[in-house]
């Protein structure tokens, strides 16, 4: 089965500072999609970002953007110019098509932003 | 559009008794997931339909799980009978593609 591992149960970062959020699977596939949600206390799962494993091009929205590294099968994602309403807990996310894309979710990364 | 909407937000039931959690998917969307998540192991998917049929519900725990999806807007997940185990947050989301979930506000569930 596909594993999806976030090495980092908690980080923090100072408001307007720069954070990355690592991120790490395991799959057979070649074609699959993989995901960072944001689940602020509010408890709801956010999509924060996506990538699509056939696109060189990193993902970017605004403050987020991820660092595919296809071969190293990592995925992390860099959040910049923190702000408060960044703090929550942040999964990655894996989908692939050969496994019915079914997604496997990681563990989490709680982040707390220091003002 | 409203997004994923889910009953009750909170919970909490004595060991035995039935619990009903319902879910309205977003319209369009043909697919719809049931997933619950605990701080021991995380995000797990119980089961998921397409177009109101099952397709895999090889997550769901035990015989004392059962969801339905009677229309396309609505779908419920039962527990009968509760344990404190199954004390948890239960998210419903929906997808039209299969390539990105929405999710619901998540339902807190409390057995005592």
């Amino acid at each position: 089965a596909q594993t999806v591992t976030q090495s980092q149960p908690e980080m923090s970062v100072q408001e307007a500072e720069t954070v990355t959020l690592s991120c790490t699977y395991d799959t057979s596939e070649s074609d699959y999609y993989l995901f960072w949600y944001k689940q602020p206390p509010s408890r709801q799962m956010i999509l924060v970002i996506r990538q699509e494993a056939y696109k060189q091009q990193n993902a970017t929205e605004n403050r987020f953007s991820v660092n595919f590294q296809k071969a190293a099968k990592s995925f992390s994602l860099k959040i910049s110019d923190s702000q408060l309403g960044d703090a929550a807990m942040y999964f990655c996310a894996y989908s692939g098509s050969n496994t019915g894309n079914q997604f496997y979710f990681g563990t989490g990364t709680s982040l707390t932003v220091i003002p | 559009d409203a997004g994923v909407i889910q009953s009750p937000r909170h919970e909490v039931t004595e060991m035995g008794q039935e619990v009903t959690l319902r879910c309205k998917p977003i319209s369009g969307h043909d697919y719809l997931f049931w997933y619950r998540q605990t701080m021991m192991r995380g995000l797990e998917l119980l089961i998921y339909f397409n177009n109101n049929v099952p397709i895999d519900d090889s997550g769901m725990p035990e015989d004392r799980f059962s969801a339905k999806m009677p229309n396309a807007s609505f779908s419920t997940l039962k527990i009968q009978p509760s344990e404190p185990r199954d004390s948890a947050v239960y998210f419903c989301a929906s997808s039209l593609d299969r390539v990105i979930l929405h999710f619901g506000n998540g339902t807190r569930l409390t057995v005592t």
